[in-house]
């Protein structure tokens, strides 16, 4: 049973356009939610992170959103550049982000040049 | 600032064989996470230490695995004996141990395990 879903493994975009990625969640309890990037051979890297008690928030070229009644949260990039190609992950906590995170399966994005 | 490290890096063993995982922390973080990716599927829990104390360990798959904090700083994940299901790549994360704000995970590069 996964309590955090990302449905499209993989997305394709082109270089200057914008990358959308998707993440939904069934657990209410979740309150805190993170994106990691990850390129091969490495671990996991932050990226960018929201409470439940915002909507929204930015750091750059990256915004998270998040919709509690839909139980979704969605990352964007804008604009994309080829060194943004990596597998995203979706993770969520509860307890601010004092308990172990529960992950996604990930989804590629390639940006073409 | 060094972030987490972990080692070895890759890890080639033949079933029934035993492996010792190390993961050195952020410094001065005083929690420390185990996960594990099996093939193409997700990132999962397995550990949660806060200092030396074993927080939750409800991630643990059986008892062929231990983990230890001793002293509060690295720790080790020993998989005795090794079965071919335990073959993944093993990450660990640290965060502060922070009460008034949320405290993001950082992680290791982790390490490849590969059972025969």
């Amino acid at each position: 049973d996964q309590q955090v879903k990302q449905n499209s493994p993989s997305l394709s975009v082109q270089e200057g356009r914008i990358s959308i990625l998707n993440c939904d969640y069934t657990n209410s309890m979740f309150d805190y939610f993170l994106w990691y990037k990850k390129y091969p051979a490495e671990g996991p890297t932050f990226l960018i992170s929201i409470s439940s008690i915002k909507d929204k928030n930015e750091d750059g070229r990256f915004t998270v959103f998040l919709n509690k009644s839909a139980k979704h949260l969605s990352l964007h990039i804008v604009p994309s550049q080829p060194g943004d190609s990596a597998v995203y992950f979706c993770a969520a906590s509860a307890d601010s982000g004092n308990t172990p995170l529960v992950f996604g399966k990930g989804t590629r994005l390639s940006v073409i040049a | 600032e060094a972030g987490v490290t972990q080692f070895p890096s890759h890890s080639v063993i033949e079933k029934g064989q035993t492996v010792t995982l190390r993961c050195d922390p952020i410094s001065g973080h005083d929690n420390l996470y185990w996960y594990r990716r099996v093939m193409g599927k997700e990132i999962k829990f397995l550990l949660h230490f806060v200092k030396e104390s074993k927080q939750d360990e409800s991630g643990m798959p059986n008892n062929r695995f231990l983990a230890e904090r001793t002293g509060g700083t690295y720790s080790t994940l020993k998989v005795q004996p090794a079965e071919l299901e335990d073959s993944g790549v093993y990450f660990c994360a640290s965060s502060p141990l922070g009460h008034l704000s949320t405290d993001t995970q950082y992680f290791g590069p982790g390490t490849r395990l590969t059972v025969l």
